[in-house]
């Protein structure tokens, strides 16, 4: 079956400009999270989503950071005015519940120029 | 705050050779994950340690975890050149987010 996709693969963009990533999460899993992975700071929790519930923005780095869910399926992860620190792979993962593994997109590669 | 210490960092190891990767981590936890990274792709989901004792084997590689030690182990058996890649413990806390090791990057040479 379709495993978890993210768009776009590579994004460019300038210092201040605002981004939103995209993930499509595995059809039916109701755990979706937001890894983001760097050189420096290795691989990151940002936040997660369960089911209806408030999500989890503990891992966040700034209020620049955002993301939702709509309707339980597809999220969007959105920076506002970027920062070069923030260029990264961002990656997505689902889970059928949140004890189980989780399932990892091939990831969005973020540079701030 | 839950820590994830991972060693070593490089491995470079002929093939036919065996070894193990260790994985600490700072407090209880009952989840343990394995995966692999290729270079420019994403995560793959190698084992899922859920209880104390417990031990997954696939072909080459055989993954244990101790919760009482705060312990896991990735062990390489006869290593094979397809097995470089860099392997990345994370270990399951609360809300389900993972903590990542920092990663293992293993080498295998002809």
């Amino acid at each position: 079956g379709a495993g978890v996709s993210q768009s776009p693969s590579n994004k460019v963009t300038e210092k201040g400009k605002d981004v939103e990533l995209r993930c499509d999460p595995i059809s039916g899993h109701t755990a979706l999270y937001w890894y983001r992975q760097s050189l420096g700071q290795g691989l990151e929790f940002l936040i997660y989503f369960q089911g209806n519930s408030a999500p989890d923005k503990s891992g966040l780095p700034s209020d620049r950071f955002s993301a939702e869910r709509t309707g339980g399926s597809v999220s969007t992860l959105t920076i506002q005015r970027t920062q070069q620190e923030d260029s990264a792979v961002y990656l997505c993962a689902s889970s059928p519940h949140p004890s189980y593994e989780q399932y990892f997109g091939p990831g969005t590669r973020l540079t701030v120029t | 705050e839950l820590k994830v210490e991972q060693n070593p960092l490089f491995l470079s190891m002929q093939e036919g050779k065996n070894y193990t990767i260790y994985c600490n981590y700072s407090t209880t936890s009952d989840r343990l994950y394995w995966y692999r990274q290729d270079p420019g792709k994403s995560l793959e989901s190698l084992f899922v340690l859920l209880s104390n004792g417990a031990v997954k084997q696939e072909g080459r590689l055989m993954a244990s975890l101790d919760t009482k030690a705060r312990l896991s182990t990735l062990h390489i058996t006869a290593a094979v050149h397809d097995l470089s890649a860099t392997y990345f413990c994370a270990v399951g806390g609360t809300a389900s987010k993972l903590t990542f090791g920092t990663g293992t990057r293993l080498q295998v040479t002809l």
